[in-house]
C-alpha cells in the first residue's frame, strides 16, 4: 500500500541553525501539506502546496519557514533559523484530490537544543 | 472559518464497554469531518471520514461516527471497548472551497481502556 514517508525520524539542533525536512508524497498525489504538534498538544497546519506554489499558510508559517517540491518526488519544509519553540513533531501529509482524506507520513520529531 | 471542539481530553472506559468520543464542528460551509487516531510515538490513521454521502458512517476497527447537521456535531463510537483501543483521538474539518482545503484539529481526546 502506498505511504508517505519522512525523513530523519528524530532530528537534533541548536538553536539559530537550519534544518530541512524531507517529505516523500504518495507518488500520484497532487495536494501536500506539512502540520505540526507540540508535546501534548494539537496537530497545527503550517502549509498547503499544490501545483508548485503555496495554496494557503498559517500565522506560525512565517519567514522563517519556507517549503519546496525539488524534484517532482521529494517536499521539504525549511526552517532557515531555528527557535527553541520549533521543538514539536513535524507531519507531512498528501491527498490526490480534494475530495480525499489526507495519508500522513510518521512524523520528525525535531529538537531544538 | 472553521473549528473543532473535542469534549473531554480524558476518557476512561472498561473493556467491553461502549467507547463515545464527543466532538462538535463550527464551519461556514458544508464540512468534511475526520477522526484519527494516534499510537503512541505514531502518526495520524484515519479512522472514518463524512463527506456528505452517508450520516452513519464506519470506519476502520469497529468505529463509526453520525453526522449531525442539527447538532454539529460528529461524534465517534464504540459498541465494545478493546485493550487495544488505548489511544489518542483527533476529530477535524475540512472545507472544500478550493485552495489547500487544510485540516482543522480537535485538542484530541486520550482513550484509556482498564479490565
Amino acid at each position: 500500500e502506498p505511504e508517505v514517508t519522512q525523513t530523519p525520524s528524530h532530528q537534533v539542533t541548536q538553536m539559530g541553525q537550519e534544518v530541512i525536512l524531507r517529505c516523500v508524497p504518495i507518488s500520484n498525489h497532487l495536494y501536500f501539506y506539512w502540520y505540526r504538534q507540540i508535546l501534548g498538544q494539537k496537530v497545527e497546519f503550517l502549509v498547503s502546496f499544490y501545483n508548485n506554489e503555496i495554496s494557503e499558510k498559517s500565522e506560525i508559517f512565517d519567514d522563517q519557514f519556507s517549503v519546496e517540491r525539488p524534484d517532482g518526488s521529494n517536499f521539504t519544509l525549511k526552517i532557515r533559523s531555528t527557535k527553541l519553540e520549533d521543538s514539536a513533531m513535524y507531519f507531512c501529509a498528501s491527498r490526490g484530490t480534494l475530495r480525499e482524506e489526507q495519508y500522513f507520513g510518521p512524523g520528525t520529531r525535531l529538537t531544538v537544543t | 472559518a472553521q473549528s473543532v471542539t473535542q469534549l473531554g481530553s480524558h476518557v476512561s472506559v472498561s473493556e467491553g464497554a461502549l467507547v463515545l468520543l464527543r466532538c462538535n464542528y463550527s464551519s461556514s460551509v458544508p464540512p468534511y469531518l475526520f477522526w484519527y487516531v494516534q499510537y503512541p510515538n505514531q502518526g495520524l490513521q484515519l479512522l472514518l471520514k463524512y463527506t456528505s454521502a452517508a450520516t452513519l458512517v464506519k470506519g476502520i476497527n469497529g468505529f463509526e461516527a453520525e453526522f449531525k447537521k442539527s447538532e454539529t456535531s460528529f461524534h465517534l463510537t464504540k459498541p465494545s471497548a478493546h485493550m487495544s483501543d488505548a489511544a489518542e483521538y483527533f476529530c477535524a474539518v475540512s472545507q472544500f472551497t478550493g485552495g489547500g482545503n487544510k485540516l482543522t484539529f480537535g485538542t484530541g481526546t486520550q482513550l484509556k481502556v482498564e479490565l
